[in-house]
């Protein structure tokens, strides 16, 4: 089956510090990876997204992820750590050819002042 | 442009009634999904709409069914309620450009009691 795995329910980080949120998949062919951030009542926002081309994406609020194909990883990360970053994150990937969303866990992501 | 309208935001429900979500999606937007959410299982994909036809369909039982109108405006029933139908609701619309991503509505909180 295929699927989407964030292996740590949580992290927490310092404000001003470096975050990484892990995810990796196990989905055939090339799968379009997202990431999404979701805030309490809210529903899913987009912050990324890798289609193909360079493995380093940046996308909003000065996030950015790598992905590695030989690991089938897709990391989120961040230079500098807001406390306003606090939120639920998501990481997920579509099967070619179709609009189908496989969805990891979900990390939730702690920034303490 | 308008973002993801979905309503009710909020329902309550009594075990064995069966209730109808709406969505609608983006303007010009060609594919509608949705997902179930649960603090236990996560974010489940239930059905992908596309031109009036279900194109994908996750792993529910038949009690949860769906439609999309001409418009694109997408609706989900789900019949003979169980406690475990309580859950977020989301919808997501995808537009008509290659390599793009869903947008997602604020969902609908269904409590079933």
């Amino acid at each position: 089956a295929q699927s989407v795995a964030q292996p740590e329910d949580q992290v927490n980080v310092a404000e001003g510090n470096p975050l990484t949120v892990k995810c990796t998949y196990s989905v055939s062919g090339n799968p379009y990876l997202f990431w999404y951030v979701q805030y309490p009542n809210r529903g899913l926002q987009f912050l990324l997204k890798y289609i193909t081309g360079d493995n380093l994406v940046k996308g909003s609020y000065g996030f950015e992820a790598e992905f590695n194909k030989s690991q089938t990883s897709f990391h989120l990360k961040k230079p500098s750590a807001l406390v306003s970053d606090s939120a639920l994150y998501f990481c997920a990937a579509n099967p070619y050819n179709t609009d189908k969303l496989i969805f990891g866990t979900g990390t939730r992501l702690q920034v303490f002042p | 442009k308008a973002g993801v309208t979905q309503t009710p935001r909020y329902l309550i429900k009594t075990r064995g009634q069966q209730v109808t979500l709406s969505c609608s999606p983006i303007s010009g937007h060609r594919s509608v999904s949705w997902y179930q959410q649960t603090p236990g299982q996560g974010l489940q994909f239930l059905f992908e709409y596309f031109s009036e036809t279900q194109r994908n369909k996750g792993n529910f039982p038949g009690r949860f069914s769906g439609r999309q109108f001409s418009n694109s405006r997408s609706e989900m029933n789900v019949s003979t309620l169980e406690l475990g139908d309580s859950a977020l609701y989301l919808c997501a619309s995808i537009g008509t450009e290659m390599n793009t991503e869903a947008f997602f509505g604020q969902g609908t909180r269904l409590t079933v009691v």
